[in-house]
């Protein structure tokens, strides 16, 4: 079975400062994929930023990059230059190929003006 | 591309009511996922199709619950008699294989009173 585990349920930042959120899984699987979902308060998912398991390259979208440390089962989001749009809940999964994903329970990120 | 679609938004009804949820996935995709979301069990999968055809129901509640993809371009959730403890954020989502990350729609909120 997977886990994904992210145990900051909250955090809070000030407006253009860099934040990073943590999240840590379990599988005995070698090929996967991790992601970083955004929830607004709208409930739309949003796709943050994806990590192929096989690259060693740390993925990078504009103001949010992952830190991958695979022997750690690691996967942290850093969000740089925060904005107030950034407040959400922002929520970290697992996923193999084309099926389900294994999501954690999120952390809720306010962005403090 | 207009995105995954869902319908209704939301959804208020008396227990013991049929309910459907329509979703739409974006065209192209072959892989159809439907999430449940409530605060006490987070985001948990229900049901997902690849190729239309149901690949994994283990998430499905009971037998209060169905869910059928007759095409590539549409899938209905069904639940009878709807319960309040049914009351949730129902998402749908859909993936292509090749790009293994999900799209996912905006939600029906469904409230059973």
């Amino acid at each position: 079975a997977q886990t994904v585990t992210q145990s900051q349920p909250e955090m809070s930042v000030q407006e253009a400062e860099t934040v990073t959120l943590s999240c840590t899984y379990d599988t005995s699987e070698s090929n996967y994929y991790l992601f970083w979902y955004k929830q607004p308060p709208s409930r739309q998912m949003i796709l943050v930023i994806r990590q192929e398991a096989y690259k060693q390259q740390n993925a990078t979208e504009n103001r949010f990059s992952v830190n991958f440390q695979k022997a750690a089962k690691s996967f942290s989001l850093k969000i740089s230059d925060s904005q107030l749009g950034d407040t959400a809940m922002y929520f970290c999964a697992l996923g193999f190929g084309n099926e389900e994903l294994t999501f954690g329970t999120g952390t809720r990120l306010t962005i403090i003006p | 591309d207009a995105g995954v679609i869902q319908s209704p938004r939301h959804e208020v009804t008396e227990m013991g009511q049929e309910v459907t949820l329509r979703c739409k996935p974006i065209s192209g995709h072959n892989s159809l996922f439907w999430y449940r979301q409530t605060m006490m069990r987070g985001l948990e999968l229900l049901i997902y199709f690849n190729n239309n055809v149901p690949i994994d129901d283990s998430g499905m509640p009971e037998d209060r619950f169905s869910a059928k993809m007759p095409n590539a371009s549409f899938s209905t959730l069904k639940i009878q008699p709807s319960e309040p403890r049914d009351s949730a954020v129902y998402f749908c989502a859909s993936s292509l294989r090749q790009l293994h990350e999900q799209y996912f729609g905006p939600g029906t909120r469904l409230t059973v009173t």
